[in-house]
């Protein structure tokens, strides 16, 4: 049982440049999540999903787009990205109703110069 | 937007050490809950409270839920090198699909 996949796991970005990440769950999860997580401010949510082909806006979408064409992947979209988007990006899922906890993946580092 | 208040933000301890840690809001909170993470990993959930003044132990990891329903608190005994990590509480509000995470606190281990 893999849980929740994030790929890459490590990318080095120019200023401008585009890219997608991918995180992909075997659990059957609705909900799916991207967070950043920058030092000291803790973990920040960018964008989720309710379900397959449903997306909405966190506390920190400007720069981001996202897309849930199935159930299993959520993808995360940076158009032209910028240094300020230098993080460490967590992927989420979890299930409907039951214990209220997520299961992360184990992230991707980005890093723009 | 929302935000949770840890602390402290970091601690030394020495090995068999108890560790307690809490976090604050402004605002009230459905759900609390406690991860720790390891470094280059991902978070991962210790222990979850649903109710007001409930009180719930995994182990050497105790945890409470506020009687105001606005902080929560985690404490961990006897203190083990393998603690090591960043520990994050977690809240939710009503109806919100959302979490809202703390700072964390940087929890060192002196073996």
């Amino acid at each position: 049982n893999a849980g929740v996949t994030q790929t890459p796991k490590f990318r080095v970005l120019k200023t401008g440049q585009s890219m997608t990440l991918l995180c992909a769950q075997d659990m059957n999860h609705e909900y799916m999540y991207w967070y950043r997580q920058d030092p000291g401010m803790g973990l920040r949510l960018i964008h989720y999903s309710v379900g397959e082909g449903t997306t909405a806006k966190g506390e920190v979408p400007d720069g981001y787009n996202v897309s849930r064409l199935k159930k299993q992947n959520f993808l995360l979209g940076l158009e032209s990205a910028a240094p300020s988007q230098t993080s460490v990006y967590f992927c989420a899922s979890r299930e409907t109703g039951g214990v209220y906890g997520y299961t992360f993946g184990s992230g991707t580092r980005l890093t723009v110069v | 937007g929302q935000q949770l208040n840890q602390s402290p933000q970091s601690m030394f301890i020495q090995e068999g050490e108890d560790v307690s840690m809490n976090c604050t809001s402004s605002s009230i909170f459905n759900t609390w809950l406690w991860y720790k993470q390891d470094p280059g990993e991902g978070p991962v959930l210790l222990i979850a409270l649903y109710k007001a003044g409930e009180l719930t132990s995994n182990g050497r990891l105790t945890a409470q839920f506020g009687i105001t329903r606005k902080d929560s608190f985690l404490n961990i005994s006897a203190s083990i090198p393998s603690d090591v990590g960043i520990y994050f509480c977690a809240g939710r509000q009503g109806g919100s699909e959302k979490l809202v995470f703390g700072k964390g606190m940087k929890l060192t281990v002196n073996p």
